[in-house]
């Protein structure tokens, strides 16, 4: 399968801690992307970061890519309560077409 | 502002009957996708469309059919509904460009008894 994998699985922080995922990869890609999913909601795209770009930043947002390792992080900075949901990395691998495959997850609990 | 909406946020239906799930995107947009979610598994794509009346099996097409009509409707069929089809299903819908994202519906939360 080429699906990517995240890590950790679940996360518990504190409010104001900042939050760090995985994600791995196994074949070339086009781009990576993650996204965000509330509890039973669908999916809410976050970051794309194409193969070419080491590092992105939107607003708390840090992503990197390291295609050499075949992985990527999501940093969320300064994490609120609002930040709990679960977050998923895609993959557009080479030659896959216009199609994404997702990764397991890893689940964000942001407490007070 | 962008939307995919699908037809219903739960359902119940009954081992063998046939099943409709229907989605509609406002956006124009190329490329439709269905998924299945379940715990563990992430999203598994189902099907997908390119264009109107065009389909491609994704990675578990097996107990599914789909159509595509008209560009903004992609329907996912399940033919005789089983009770390992019980499953969060989602739809999502991108333009046809080098780097997009997707958008998602809210999912259908199917339950086959």
């Amino acid at each position: 399968s080429q699906q990517g994998e995240e890590d950790p699985q679940a996360l518990s922080i504190q409010e104001g801690e900042n939050a760090t995922m995985n994600c791995s990869y196994k074949t070339s890609i086009n781009n990576l992307q993650w996204y965000r999913q509330n509890s039973g909601r669908g999916l809410v795209h976050l970051i794309l970061i194409r193969s070419n770009e080491r590092e992105k930043h939107s607003g708390r947002l840090r992503v990197t890519l390291d295609t050499s390792k075949k992985s990527s992080s999501l940093l969320i900075t300064a994490s609120r309560a609002a930040d709990t949901a679960s977050y998923f990395c895609a993959t557009d691998f080479t030659g896959g077409g216009n199609k994404l495959t997702f990764g397991t997850g890893t689940q964000l609990k942001v407490e007070l | 502002d962008v939307k995919v909406t699908q037809s219903s946020r739960y359902l119940v239906k009954r081992t063998g009957e046939k099943v409709f799930l229907e989605c509609v995107q406002d956006m124009d947009h190329e490329n439709m996708f269905w998924y299945r979610q379940d715990p563990g598994l992430g999203l598994r794509l189902i099907y997908f469309s390119y264009d109107v009346k065009m389909k491609e099996k994704g990675d578990i097409p097996e107990g599914y059919s789909v159509s595509r009509e008209k560009k903004e409707r992609f329907s996912l069929i399940l033919e005789s509904a089983s009770t390992n089809q019980t499953s969060m299903y989602l739809c999502a819908s991108s333009p046809n460009s080098v780097s997009y994202e997707q958008y998602f519906g809210p999912g259908t939360r199917l339950t086959v008894t």
